[in-house]
């Protein structure tokens, strides 16, 4: 199966922008790349998904370039609530895999 | 709307007993339907997905079974548990491949 990796952890401050960058080395053609959150202790929630090119909504960006073997995750301005693990995944038609995880501390 | 139950919440079972967690899914027919553990630390393992009733993929080889007697239930089984087996179960379910993913609350499963 097609497998993502991403960093371990990172360190922001309330108000900062937070990129989080994931491989997707394996990808395959058809898959799309999909990000969710994570808090201690609850199942995983749906942040953005994309094929190509920037996606962007209300609370996230995903950049994907043209090769897709990479993605990343924009937060704008971030807040102590956004303190959690995201994970990016490769969405295929019926599987769904994701990373490790990136463990996000936001501080004040 | 679309609801996903899963259960139990927390679990505590000796080794060697045999293990059943289901999940229903309401509001919504024919979903992908799955199950993850997450091992203490972080990192969803996908260990079963199903496209359609008693059709199951397994992707990781282990002392887990699953299966899916009817639309809208995942059922996660073991016939003998291993200390390895504890960890957070998750369930989830999506309408297809380029629609999100929504996950049920987990079940918290320790074997001692």
């Amino acid at each position: 199966l097609a497998k993502t990796t991403q960093p371990i952890s990172m360190d922001s401050y309330e108000g900062q922008e937070v990129n989080i960058t994931c491989s997707h080395n394996n990808i395959a053609t058809n898959d799309y790349i999909t990000w969710y959150q994570q808090f201690p202790s609850q199942g995983p929630r749906f942040i953005i998904q994309g094929y190509k090119t920037k996606v962007t909504n209300e609370v996230a960006s995903l950049f994907i370039p043209a090769d897709r073997k990479s993605s990343t995750l924009s937060l704008p301005r971030v807040s102590l609530s956004d303190t959690a693990v995201y994970y990016c995944s490769n969405s295929g038609y019926s599987t769904l895999t994701f990373g490790k995880g990136t463990m996000l501390l936001v501080s004040p | 709307s679309q609801t996903i139950h899963q259960w139990p919440a927390t679990l505590v079972q000796p080794v060697g007993s045999p293990l059943s967690l289901e999940c229903t899914v309401e509001g919504t027919s024919n979903p992908n339907l799955y199950w993850y553990r997450q091992a203490a630390g972080r990192g969803l393992q996908l260990l079963f997905y199903s496209v359609g009733i008693g059709q199951i993929s397994s992707e990781v080889p282990q002392n887990l079974s699953a299966s899916r007697p009817q639309d809208r239930q995942f059922i996660l089984s073991s016939k003998k548990l291993l200390l390895s087996d504890s960890g957070f179960y998750l369930c989830a379910w999506r309408p297809g491949r380029t629609a999100e993913a929504f996950f049920g609350q987990g079940t918290r499963l320790t074997v001692v």
